[in-house]
């Protein structure tokens, strides 16, 4: 699987948009994003994931660069409960997902 | 989204026993689970892939003698640390592959932290 590059950490206010940083420039035709999340103590937790269109759900927003070189994970009302590490994962096909460190992301009240 | 459990979610053991770890598919049936390790402040690293059926495959490095799978049904798999030392403490977590839309998702498990002593 390609390699993605994360800011190691990121700080944001509480109730402010956050923008997830994640560069790929290797990513191949076929990679799928996935944004997953991990709160301490516990599993990650899938956020969403896209090929070449942006992408909403009910957690977050995926926009993908026209070149797919690089994606930014939306959220848009950051609260405390959304402090953890979060990753960015490139997969082709169905391989298991391999974690590089992430984006620990810390709120403030 | 597709739920994945684990059991127990953490154990004390002594030096030398065997421990068993449950991952459960509660409402999808997943015929490839993962397995994974965690050691504190760093990031998961895949241990096994395991087929329903059939033999599990290991990473390099992992000893498939210590850390002995099972995945005898579409809803379960088991790993079993055994002969387990201080150094296998660590928090395991399995995953299954379920549907998300039209795409199969990885979902994971809450954990389980393993203690060794």
């Amino acid at each position: 699987d390609a390699k993605t590059t994360q800011p190691n950490s990121m700080e944001s206010n509480e109730e402010e948009p956050v923008h997830l940083p994640c560069n790929h420039s290797t990513i191949s035709g076929t990679d799928y994003i996935h944004w997953y999340r991990q709160l301490p103590s516990q599993g990650p937790e899938y956020v969403i994931h896209g090929l070449t269109s942006n992408v909403n759900n009910r957690m977050a927003s995926l926009a993908i660069a026209e070149d797919r070189k690089s994606s930014t994970l939306i959220l848009h009302r950051a609260t405390l409960r959304d402090a953890a590490v979060y990753y960015c994962i490139l997969q082709g096909g169905n391989t298991p997902l391999v974690f590089g460190k992430g984006t620990r992301l810390s709120v403030i009240a | 989204g597709a739920v994945v459990s684990q059991h127990p979610s953490w154990v004390i053991c002594k030096s030398g026993t065997s421990v068993k770890i449950e991952c459960r598919s509660l409402d999808f049936q997943a015929t490839t689970m993962f397995w994974y390790r965690q050691f504190p402040k760093q990031s998961l690293m895949l241990m096994a892939t395991s087929n329903e059926g059939s033999k599990a495959t290991y990473e390099q490095g992992v000893e498939k003698d210590k850390f002995l799978i099972n995945h005898a049904s579409l809803t379960l798999s088991t790993l079993t640390v055994t002969s387990a030392h201080p150094e296998d403490s660590s928090f395991y977590i399995c995953s299954a592959i379920g549907t998300s839309g039209a795409r199969e998702t990885q979902y994971f498990g809450p954990g389980t932290r393993l203690l060794v002593l």
